[in-house]
């Protein structure tokens, strides 16, 4: 079946780390995107990308970078200098062009400091 | 840029009764508005979404209405069932620039049987 995988499940980082969050889909999307989730507040965007070789910043993105070598590949990297990383990080992809075809979100990493 | 403003943050109703939550939006420009269903741990999965060009849309117990003039929309699900209870989004979306999803702050749901 088609979707999206995130791994891991969770992970713990240790301060002053930089970790890689795995973002994969194959469902031939064009566009990918990478959300922050806090206990009880919305999903913010911190990364995305229409096309392979390109990605944006969201509105979150400091202390984060992301990579779109392959179309099937989102990978986010949260950086020491992002203050609070603890929260659960969500990927999403749509196939492009209008988005009235709605998103397909992956099951979630959480991550922790420690 | 968009922003979501979803209310209420939390709702208990009894089962078989119905739930409405409700959401506005600032950005004119945005045409379609997803709600999402978001259980413990899990990503969130779309219920059902309109488009800017149509007033409500309804499949099975779920439905939602949409006044652009008002920029509200709002979710509504009847006959509610224990499996129901989750934390539920609504989001806006332009077709233009980034094309990307804003959300809600979440409602959570708890349907008491």
């Amino acid at each position: 079946d088609g979707g999206i995988t995130q791994s891991p499940k969770y992970l713990f980082r240790k301060e002053g780390q930089n970790v890689t969050l795995s973002c994969e889909q194959n469902l031939n999307h064009d566009a990918m995107y990478w959300y922050r989730q806090d206990p009880g507040q919305g999903l913010r965007l911190i990364y995305y990308s229409q096309i392979v070789n390109d990605f944006q910043k969201g509105d979150i993105a400091e202390g984060y970078s992301v990579s779109r070598e392959k179309k099937e590949s989102f990978p986010l990297t949260v950086t020491s200098a992002q203050k609070n990383p603890t929260a659960f990080y969500l990927c999403a992809s749509w196939t492009g062009g209008n988005v009235r075809n709605g998103y397909t979100f992956g099951s979630g990493t959480r991550l922790t400091v420690v | 840029g968009e922003n979501v403003e979803q209310h209420p943050s939390t709702l208990s109703v009894q089962e078989g009764d119905s739930a409405v939550i409700k959401c506005t939006y600032s950005d004119s420009a945005s045409n379609y508005f997803p709600w999402y269903k978001q259980e413990l741990g899990k990503g969130p999965q779309l219920i059902i979404d309109i488009r800017s060009n149509v007033g409500e849309k309804k499949d099975q117990r779920i439905a939602v209405t949409l006044n652009k003039t008002a920029k509200h929309f709002s979710l509504h699900i009847t006959e509610t069932q224990p499996e129901d209870s989750a934390v539920y989004f609504c989001a806006a979306s332009t077709n233009t620039g980034r094309r990307a999803l804003t959300f809600g702050s979440g409602t959570r749901l708890q349907v008491q049987p």
